[in-house]
């Protein structure tokens, strides 16, 4: 079974300018969430989907920060504009009930 | 919010039993977790344990659970090399909307 896929792996961008990321969960996980990783710390949930829905946004900065589902399969994760301290790894999870959530390999963001 | 916490480092030799220390403070955790997670990858799902039971084994992996306590610990029986890793306990909050919340993870370093 194929796992949970992210891309890109690695993004520079400079701070003000914006990025995005994309995630394809495993088949069949109607449940999707997106994480941020600071270095050194664990991570932190930022958005929690339910097939195309916000179950949880409640750790999303939204005025710089959007992310959508739209056929309930694929995400992505926009920030706009970026800031030095958005740098950080940007993992994807999916889960099929809420026992288990199986994460993507990240993509790593650095903001200069 | 809610808290977990771990040490942030050990450092065992091969052949030697790990254990890696958790505490929580939701008391409504319905499940709890440990994930490895690997020099740039993401993170790998371990085992977890339901909030009614206090032990749960897989092949060289125990976890204890002390509900009262709120004390969670994972046990790695001889530790390899390729146990050298950060582990991420998690607590799975049912007030929470079945988020995850992370410690900050136990660096794992074994000694040849």
């Amino acid at each position: 079974e194929a796992g949970v896929a992210q891309s890109p792996r690695y993004k520079i961008i400079e701070k003000r300018q914006s990025v995005a990321f994309w995630c394809n969960p495993i088949s069949g996980h109607a449940t999707l969430y997106w994480y941020q990783q600071i270095l050194g710390q664990g991570p932190k949930l930022l958005i929690q989907f339910q097939n195309n829905g916000v179950v949880d946004d409640s750790q999303l900065p939204k005025d710089r920060f959007s992310a959508e589902r739209l056929k309930g399969v694929d995400s992505t994760l926009k920030i706009q504009p970026a800031k030095l301290e958005d740098s950080a790894v940007y993992l994807c999870a999916s889960s099929f009930g809420r026992r288990e959530q199986y994460f993507g390999p990240g993509t790593r963001l650095t903001v200069t | 919010g809610e808290d977990v916490e771990q040490s942030l480092f050990l450092s065992v030799r091969e052949g030697d039993s790990s254990v890696i220390n958790c505490t929580y403070t939701d008391s409504s955790s319905t499940y709890l977790y440990w994930y490895k997670q690997e020099p740039g990858a993401g993170l790998q799902l371990l085992t977890y344990i339901f909030s009614n039971m206090d032990m749960k084994q897989d092949q060289r992996l125990t976890v204890l659970l002390n509900k009262k306590d709120k004390h969670l610990s994972l046990r790695i029986a001889d530790t390899q090399t390729g146990d050298s890793a950060i582990y991420f306990c998690a607590e799975n909050s049912r007030d929470a909307g079945n988020m995850l919340t992370f410690g900050g993870g136990t660096r794992l370093m074994v000694k040849p």
